[in-house]
Formats: C-alpha cells, sequence, structure tokens
C-alpha cells in the first residue's frame, strides 16, 4: 500500500549548522511532495513542496530535492536558527487522482541548539 | 489563520460515548480531509470528501464515520469512544483543480477519553 517513511526520526544540531531530512515514497504514482512543519500543538503549516517534473526547489535557507527513481525526497534547511526547532512531517500524493490525499511520514522531531 | 475552522478546540469524554468534531473550510474549497495525531505520532489519513462525495477512506475505524454537507462543512463522528481515541484531529481543506493540492490545516481538535 501507500507508505512514506522519514528519517531521522530526531535530529540535533548546532545552530548555524545545516540539517538533512529524508523521505522515501512506495507509491510510484505519486507526484506532489510537499514538506510541513509542526510546532508542538499547533496545526502543520506548508514550508516548502515540490511537483515531479522538477528535481530541486529553494526558498531562502530551504531547500528540497526529489529522486523519481529512487523514490526519495529531501529537505534541507541551511543556517539553522532556533526558531527552526519544530517537528516537520514529509508527505506525498497523487495530484490529479481520484484522491489528493496526502499520507505522510512520521515526524522528524528537530532541534537546534544555541 | 489558515481559514480552516474547526470546533470544539478541546473535548473530554467519557468511554463508550459518541462525539461529532465540526470542519469549516476555506471558501471556496472543496476537498476535506480528515487525520489524527496520537501522542507522539505521525499524521494519518483518516477519510477524504470532495464536494459531498466520499473520495478516499484511510485507517479509519468503523466507529468512526464521517460526511460532508451541501455548505461543504463537514463532520467526524466517533463512537463508542475508547482510551486509545484520545488524539488530536485535524481538518485539511484544498482547492478544488489538478493543480491546487496545497492542504491547509485546521487548528485541531484535542480529543480526551477518560
Amino acid at each position: 500500500g501507500e507508505n512514506v517513511e522519514q528519517h531521522p526520526s530526531t535530529l540535533s544540531v548546532q545552530e548555524g549548522d545545516s540539517a538533512v531530512i529524508k523521505c522515501t515514497y512506495s507509491d510510484s504514482a505519486s507526484n506532489y511532495f510537499p514538506w510541513y512543519k509542526q510546532e508542538l500543538g499547533k496545526r502543520p503549516q506548508l514550508i516548502i513542496d515540490i511537483r515531479s517534473n522538477v528535481g530541486e526547489k529553494k526558498d531562502q535557507r530551504i531547500a528540497v530535492t526529489l529522486n523519481k527513481t529512487a523514490k526519495h525526497f529531501s529537505l534541507h534547511i541551511t543556517e539553522t536558527q532556533p526558531e527552526d526547532s519544530a517537528v516537520y512531517f514529509c508527505a506525498a500524493s497523487n495530484n490529479g487522482g481520484a484522491t489528493n490525499k496526502l499520507i505522510f511520514g512520521t515526524g522528524t522531531l528537530l532541534a537546534v541548539q544555541p | 489563520d489558515s481559514g480552516v475552522t474547526q470546533t470544539p478546540k478541546h473535548l473530554i469524554t467519557a468511554t463508550g460515548q459518541r462525539v461529532t468534531l465540526r470542519c469549516s473550510p476555506r471558501s471556496g474549497d472543496l476537498s476535506v480531509y480528515w487525520y489524527q495525531q496520537s501522542l507522539d505520532q505521525g499524521l494519518q489519513f483518516l477519510i477524504h470528501y470532495y464536494n459531498g462525495e466520499e473520495r478516499a477512506k484511510g485507517n479509519i475505524l468503523e466507529r468512526f464515520s464521517a460526511q460532508q454537507f451541501p455548505d461543504l462543512h463537514s463532520e467526524l463522528n466517533l463512537s463508542s469512544l475508547e482510551l486509545g481515541d484520545s488524539a488530536l484531529y485535524f481538518c485539511a481543506s484544498s482547492a478544488p483543480g489538478t493543480g491546487n493540492t496545497e492542504a491547509f490545516f485546521g487548528q485541531g481538535t484535542r480529543l480526551t477519553v477518560v
């Protein structure tokens, strides 16, 4: 069935360092890959997304890469700041199929140490 | 504010009871998705409605049901509640059309079963 694996489950970095979170999806029909940030007790919020016709997308300190052949996509955060500390979720969906439901990874707790 | 409204924010009820969670999507959005987030868990997809019709079901228990009304608001009904149903329940909505798949989340309903 549809599955998204996410690693690592926890990640601790020093302020200013880079953080990388990796995801693998199983459904080859997936063509939309968003990343959400969730602060404690709050709703998930979209931070960046990528579609299957693009290999890389960047938005200031955040970038996402996609390898469709390997069914891998990754989130890269550079120059991390304490306010980047949160849980990050990757997701995959088949945009244009019968449903655009998002299948989420299990999340990565990122802690940025000042 | 995402524009997605969920009520109530908090709900405490006893085992065996039934509750109804309500979601109002963003203006113009036709899709409503329900997700369950248990303590320290990821976002588990429950069900997707599009313009009043069920489009996809995830790992939703038979004790749970949902519907989307003509005004596009949705309700998630949870019955014969068990302690393990305690979780944060999120509703998300997205715009119609294959190119608009960003899902906007409500602030969630925290359900505590005692």
